[in-house]
Parts: structure tokens; C-alpha cells; sequence
């Protein structure tokens, strides 16, 4: 599976929107965009997960750039309940693969009041 | 609904010791996944199940580690003889497509 880099850490102010940058510059054509984060003391949750498109949900936004190359999640309004580690992670189908997650060390979010 | 749930949430043993851990995935999802986190770390991927083909073990550190799945139900992991290396916190997903579901996780303490 394709590699990703992810800053170590970042701040956030309450209220304002949380840009999280991800480069996954050796993606291949059939992988996917997967964000999944990680509150202290919990399971993974899954956020939210593109392939070429951008995408929205009621969680967040995710922007992938044309080239596939890189990608940036956007939390609109952040809260001290997102508050947690964010992971990027590139995975192709499971079709005729495990599919399983391979995870990083992913961007700790501080989002202070 | 009811999300993929694991037993037991803590649990302390003695090196040694055998011990098991528990996995209910979400109800008709045929994938399910173990992963371990140490402390401080990213998650490990260690075994795979997909309905009733063979499971992926590739993950799996050494022979002390096991797991079973009865069809598309519960799954427990296994671990013989543990290990303080052994110690972080188990992880179980479900998918019924692409996408995983956590459970909340059993951190294990190997004294």
C-alpha cells in the first residue's frame, strides 16, 4: 500500500475549520483516501473516504487534489471533542485483498478553547 | 444499531498465562480484522477473516498468537504463554464493503 505523510501536529482554535494535509504521492489508480481518527482511550472511528472526487459528509470534508497526489480533510467547525489523533491512510478494494488498514502515526489535533 | 463490541475491556494477567479476547462484529458484516496499539504507537494489523475463505495471518508476530472466527460471528483471539511485550490494546473491525468499524478495544496488561 501506498505510503503517507502527515504532519506530526497541529493546533486548532474552537470554532474555526481544522485543515489536515496528507500526501500520499505514490497512490495508485484503484486506492482510496481513507480518514479514520482516534480519541483518546478509543477505537479508530472512520470519518470519511474518497477516491477521486471530493467528498462531504456530516462529519467532514474531504478535498483530494486532481492529481491524486494529496489530499486535505476539513473539519468546518471544530470542537474540543475532535480533539484527537488523524489518520490518513491509502487503501485499494478489498476485492482479492486482505484490505487491511495500515496506519501511521498520524496528526495529533489539539483544538484549544 | 449496535456497533462491534469487545470483552473483556481491561484485562491484567500473569506472564505465562494463556489469555482470550473477544470480538462481536456488526451483524451481517463477513469481514473482520484484529490489530494491536501499543502504547504510543499506530495500529499493528495481525489477522483477517473474510466469510468462510482462509484467514490472512500474515500479521500474526509469532506462533504464540491465534485466532478463530465461527462463520460471519463472534471471533476471539488467543494468546499462549503472554509475554510483557505482549501488553497494548487489542483491536477488532468489522466491514460488510470497504469500509471498518472499531470496536472500543481490550487493553491487555501482561504483569
Amino acid at each position: 500500500d501506498a505510503k503517507t505523510t502527515q504532519p506530526t501536529s497541529m493546533d486548532c482554535a474552537e470554532g474555526r475549520a481544522a485543515n489536515l494535509p496528507c500526501n500520499h504521492s505514490t497512490i495508485s489508480g484503484n486506492e482510496y483516501v481513507y480518514w479514520y481518527r482516534q480519541i483518546h482511550s478509543q477505537g479508530p472511528q472512520y470519518i470519511i473516504h474518497g477516491l477521486k472526487n471530493n467528498e462531504t459528509n456530516e462529519m467532514a470534508s474531504l478535498i483530494i487534489t486532481e492529481d491524486r497526489k494529496s489530499s486535505t480533510l476539513i473539519l468546518p467547525h471544530a470542537t474540543l471533542r475532535d480533539t484527537a489523533v488523524y489518520y490518513c491512510i491509502v487503501r485499494g478494494t478489498i476485492l482479492g485483498n486482505t484490505g487491511k488498514l495500515i496506519f501511521g502515526q498520524g496528526t495529533t489535533l489539539q483544538v484549544k478553547p | 444499531g449496535a456497533g462491534v463490541s469487545q470483552s473483556p475491556s481491561n484485562k491484567v494477567t500473569e506472564k505465562g498465562k494463556d489469555v482470550e479476547l473477544r470480538c462481536d462484529p456488526i451483524s451481517g458484516h463477513t469481514a473482520l480484522y484484529w490489530y494491536r496499539q501499543r502504547l504510543g504507537q499506530g495500529l499493528e494489523f495481525l489477522i483477517y477473516f473474510q466469510g468462510n475463505s482462509a484467514p490472512d495471518k500474515s500479521g500474526l508476530p509469532s506462533d504464540r498468537f491465534s485466532a478463530e472466527r465461527t462463520g460471519e460471528s463472534v471471533s476471539t483471539l488467543t494468546i499462549q504463554r503472554t509475554q510483557q511485550e505482549d501488553s497494548a490494546v487489542y483491536l477488532c473491525a468489522s466491514s460488510y464493503r470497504e469500509t471498518q468499524y472499531f470496536g472500543p478495544g481490550t487493553r491487555l496488561l501482561v504483569l
